[in-house]
């Protein structure tokens, strides 16, 4: 199984700050990696797929980054609303499915 | 827009089957892969299975042994069953879309997840 590996677990910034988290697949996976926000009784919502493709109507202070095995998703300005907590997720195909640990975005 | 829906009971008794629907309202349960996955604390985010309503499902080999996932296309629903639980399957259960028409992919939508909570 590709297992991955996310960094920081948690995260203190301020509002304006350039934000960056890290995830690390322990084999390559080219491409297939997505990342997604959650907030506290919410789903995940996908923000960026195929490693650095934005989805429809995520702001562009969101970018994701990388090359094979270490990957990055980027916040340029963090913005009051984006203090959450951020996973990357896997899908190389014919492996098993799998999620990095979460990072947790606070004040 | 598309919508889903988990529904099912909140409260399971150890060694019981736990079973789940998600109901899907915008979209053809045809079209798409569909996917469970699970949220607990101890182990945070863990894809549970998809299935394709022409096809077999595929599994999640740690859970393959309990996990049954299944279509009904004429009330557009996929149904999750875990047998035999623990409380270590306590966790919020979502359903989710796989965008592009392949098993491997990401998950987008999301449903609002139900809590299930495994306790005597």
């Amino acid at each position: 199984d590709v297992q991955m590996t996310q960094s920081p677990s948690t995260l203190s910034a301020s509002v304006g700050d350039r934000v960056t988290i890290t995830c690390r697949a322990s084999q390559h996976i080219g491409h297939r990696l997505a990342w997604y926000q959650q907030k506290p009784g919410k789903a995940p919502e996908v923000l960026i797929y195929e490693m650095s493709n934005l989805e429809s109507g995520v702001p562009s202070r969101f970018s994701g980054s990388g090359s094979g095995t270490d990957f990055t998703l980027t916040i340029s300005s963090l913005q009051p609303d984006d203090f959450a907590t951020y996973y990357c997720q896997h899908y190389k195909t014919y492996s098993l499915i799998t999620f990095g640990g979460g990072t947790k975005v606070e004040i | 827009q598309m919508q889903l829906q988990e529904s099912g009971p909140g409260l399971v008794k150890p060694s019981e089957t736990l079973s789940l629907t998600c109901s899907v309202s915008g979209a053809s349960i045809r079209d798409y892969y569909w996917s469970w996955i699970r949220q607990s604390p101890g182990k945070g985010l863990t894809w549970i299975g998809h299935i394709y309503f022409f096809g077999a499902a595929n599994y999640n080999p740690s859970l393959k042994s309990r996990v049954i996932i299944s279509v009904d296309t004429s009330k557009n629903q996929v149904s999750l069953k875990v047998t035999s639980v623990t409380p270590e399957d306590t966790a919020i259960y979502y359903c989710a879309r796989h965008p592009e028409l392949i098993p491997d992919n990401w998950f987008d939508p999301w449903g609002q997840g139900t809590l299930v909570t495994v306790s005597s």
